[in-house]
């Protein structure tokens, strides 16, 4: 069984500080998603990381896949309160073929 | 209109009965899943689908079955529900195997 830790769980920081999500595993992952959840809402993808130290900028959001594919980081600069959410990690390929691998999920608060 | 729907959008059921959620796309895809959510532990994979003809067990699936009526509509059933499957249901459909997952609202369903 495939699995991925996502640290931390929570976050709460004010407007304008920087933060970094980090999701981890021992296995490799021929892909890493990332996707936002808003209360009441499924999640949606932010954006998805294939090749081994890639990097993908959304705006103030920066995503790195690592070298050998087993761990992802996403690093939010100058938050917003906007930017409140549930972050999810999920992992695609390796043994888990045709489905994705969740980690736990990130609460991110941003205080105004 | 939404291309992924799932009704109800909330359920409160009494322990032993049966209810099913169910969940209608129109993305055109094929593959279709179930997954729960619980605080800290991110989505677990209930049941998957592939095609009409193709349905797999996910890592949680006891205490659940699935139907797949058509390509746009797949269903989730819980026989007899006990209060530790009290969590938010999502279903969610992709084109092929490690790509985006478009997921509905969910389902909140609460057992007594």
């Amino acid at each position: 069984t495939q699995l991925l830790e996502q640290s931390p769980q929570f976050l709460s920081i004010q407007e304008g500080e920087n933060l970094t999500v980090y999701c981890n595993s021992s296995s490799v992952f021929s892909s890493l998603q990332w996707y936002r959840q808003e209360p009441g809402e499924g999640p949606v993808l932010l954006v998805t990381v294939v090749t081994g130290g890639e990097v993908k900028k959304l705006k103030r959001l920066t995503f790195q896949f690592g070298d050998a594919r087993k761990d992802s980081s996403l690093h939010i600069t100058a938050a917003q309160p906007g930017d409140t959410g549930l972050y999810l990690c999920a992992g695609a390929g390796g043994t888990s073929y045709g489905k994705l691998t969740f980690g736990q999920g990130t609460i991110l608060t941003v205080h105004p | 209109d939404a291309d992924v729907t799932q009704t109800p959008r909330n359920r409160i059921t009494k322990t032993g009965k049966r209810i099913m959620l169910e969940c209608s796309q129109t993305k055109g895809h094929d593959r279709m899943y179930w997954y729960r959510q619980d605080p800290g532990l991110g989505l677990r994979l209930i049941y998957y689908s592939f095609d009409v003809k193709d349905i797999n067990k996910g890592e949680i699936s006891d205490g659940y079955s699935v139907s797949r009526q058509a390509q746009a509509k797949f269903s989730l059933s819980l026989e007899s529900a006990i209060p530790n499957q009290t969590a938010l249901y999502f279903c969610a459909t992709s084109v092929a195997a490690g790509e985006t997952q478009y997921f509905g609202p969910g389902t909140r369903l609460l057992v007594l």
